[in-house]
């Protein structure tokens, strides 16, 4: 099974900091997911991404395959950035069904 | 839209009641899962399911089962709830197919037995 490491597990920011939280994982994998859940529950898909870079609005994912590794920045962060991001990877080994396993999750809190 | 629609945000139930919690997605996914979410160890796979009647265990199904009669439903019973069952639900899908795939989630059911 992949064993992914979140970090840092708690995050507190002020308005208009940038952010970085970091996902390693210990198998190579064909993609790695980044997930927001905010208060309440609903959890929502950020990012897919295989290799390089992705950017949505002030969202940015990077990996780097060779090391096993993931960052998600925030920039100009905005205290509605507050929530659970989560890093996911594929499990390893056999017949996956789109099973992930899940990292522990960073709580981030941005203060006005 | 697409959606993930799970019955019951917020359900209270008794020890030794059967519980079903239901989950509906309108995306023609293949996939289902369910997950419970607990604090300090994340997001755990009770069961899934790839297809129609088809279904296997994930991490944790001990106290659990699942049903999928429609390729839409993925529904979770908890046959004689438990106070360890007191947890966060959450239903996800996903499309089949090579690689990874985006997984759709539901807004989650918190279950409190007492």
């Amino acid at each position: 099974k992949n064993e992914v490491e979140q970090s840092p597990q708690n995050l507190t920011a002020q308005e208009g900091e940038f952010i970085t939280i970091n996902c390693s994982y210990s198998v190579g994998i064909s993609a790695l997911h980044w997930l927001q859940q905010h208060p309440g529950g609903g959890i929502v898909s950020l990012f897919m991404l295989s290799s390089g870079k992705k950017k949505h609005g002030r969202l940015i994912a990077t990996i780097n395959i060779q090391e096993k590794h993931s960052s998600l920045h925030i920039t100009a962060s905005h205290p509605r950035d507050s929530a659970v991001y989560i890093c996911a990877v594929p499990n390893a080994g056999g017949t996956s069904y789109g099973k992930l396993t899940f990292g522990q999750g960073t709580i981030l809190t941005v203060h006005p | 839209d697409v959606k993930v629609t799970q019955s019951s945000r917020y359900l209270v139930k008794r020890t030794g009641e059967k519980v079903f919690l239901e989950c509906v997605q309108d995306m023609d996914h293949e996939n289902m899962f369910w997950y419970r979410q607990d604090p300090g160890l994340g997001l755990r796979l009770i069961y899934f399911s790839y297809d129609v009647k088809m279904k296997e265990k994930g991490d944790i199904p001990e106290g659990y089962s699942v049903s999928r009669e429609k390729k839409e439903r993925f529904s979770l019973i908890l046959e004689s709830a438990s106070t360890n069952q007191t947890s966060m639900y959450l239903c996800a899908s996903s499309s089949a197919g090579q690689g990874s795939r985006e997984l759709f989630f539901g807004e989650g059911s918190r279950l409190t037995v007492l």
